[in-house]
């Protein structure tokens, strides 16, 4: 079945310092892939998407790109900042399936 | 607007107790979704709505009833609730297809954060 796979958190940077959070998946189909935040106490907000193969998503700062050969989302930002500390969840869609998976989320801390 | 709202914000209940969530979305959107979160945990997904019918359930126990009273509104019923469903219930909505078939991005609600006593 599908799958999405994180690296283990957490993830402690400085500010400023460049983010990577690896994501890899495993699908059957041509999935959707997404990166959702999670601030502490909230619920999940949408980050970013990319709908098909080599589709850069975007936002604030982030970045990742869906990369098929690789089966990746890696999920990436230049300079953090301490407001970015939250938990990183990277999420697939397959229409084969009519489901939505996530993966296990990467906490992110960011010290001043 | 990309907003779903949820109350109430916190609840908490005894184990005899019948509560009810609420879930609101304002953004056309004909599929709803209940998901229940654990500390530490990813969301799981619990239940489904497409075009106001249940098309996923997720093998929840009967405690958990939920309704969808028209395309906006989805409410989860809750009975008899054991400690261990202590935990953030979020709601999402998203596209569904003509075929109900659920499409793309979902968009999540802020949670209630539920404590049984």
């Amino acid at each position: 079945g599908d799958s999405v796979t994180q690296m283990e958190g957490p993830v402690t940077l400085s500010e400023e310092a460049f983010l990577t959070i690896n994501c890899t998946y495993t699908a059957t189909g041509y999935p959707s892939l997404f990166w959702y935040v999670q601030y502490p106490g909230e619920g999940l907000q949408l980050l970013l998407k990319a709908t098909k193969a080599d589709d850069k998503g975007s936002n604030k700062g982030f970045e990742a790109t869906y990369r098929k050969e690789t089966t990746s989302f890696h999920l990436e930002k230049g300079s953090v900042q301490v407001s970015d500390s939250a938990v990183y969840f990277c999420a697939l869609s397959d229409q084969s399936f009519n489901k939505f998976y996530f993966g296990s989320g990467t906490k992110l801390n960011v010290k001043p | 607007d990309t907003e779903v709202t949820q109350t109430p914000k916190h609840l908490v209940m005894g184990m005899t107790n019948k509560k009810s969530l609420k879930c609101e979305q304002h953004m056309g959107h004909r599929a709803m979704y209940w998901y229940k979160q654990k500390a530490k945990k990813p969301p799981e997904l619990m239940f489904v709505y497409s075009y106001e019918k249940l098309s996923i359930n997720e093998s929840v126990p009967s405690r958990f009833s939920p309704e969808c009273p028209n395309s906006s509104l989805l409410n989860l019923h809750l009975h008899a609730l054991q400690p261990e469903d202590s935990a953030l219930y979020l709601c999402a909505s998203s596209t569904s297809g003509t075929s109900g078939r659920l499409t793309d991005t979902q968009y999540f609600g802020p949670g209630t954060r539920l404590t049984v006593l």
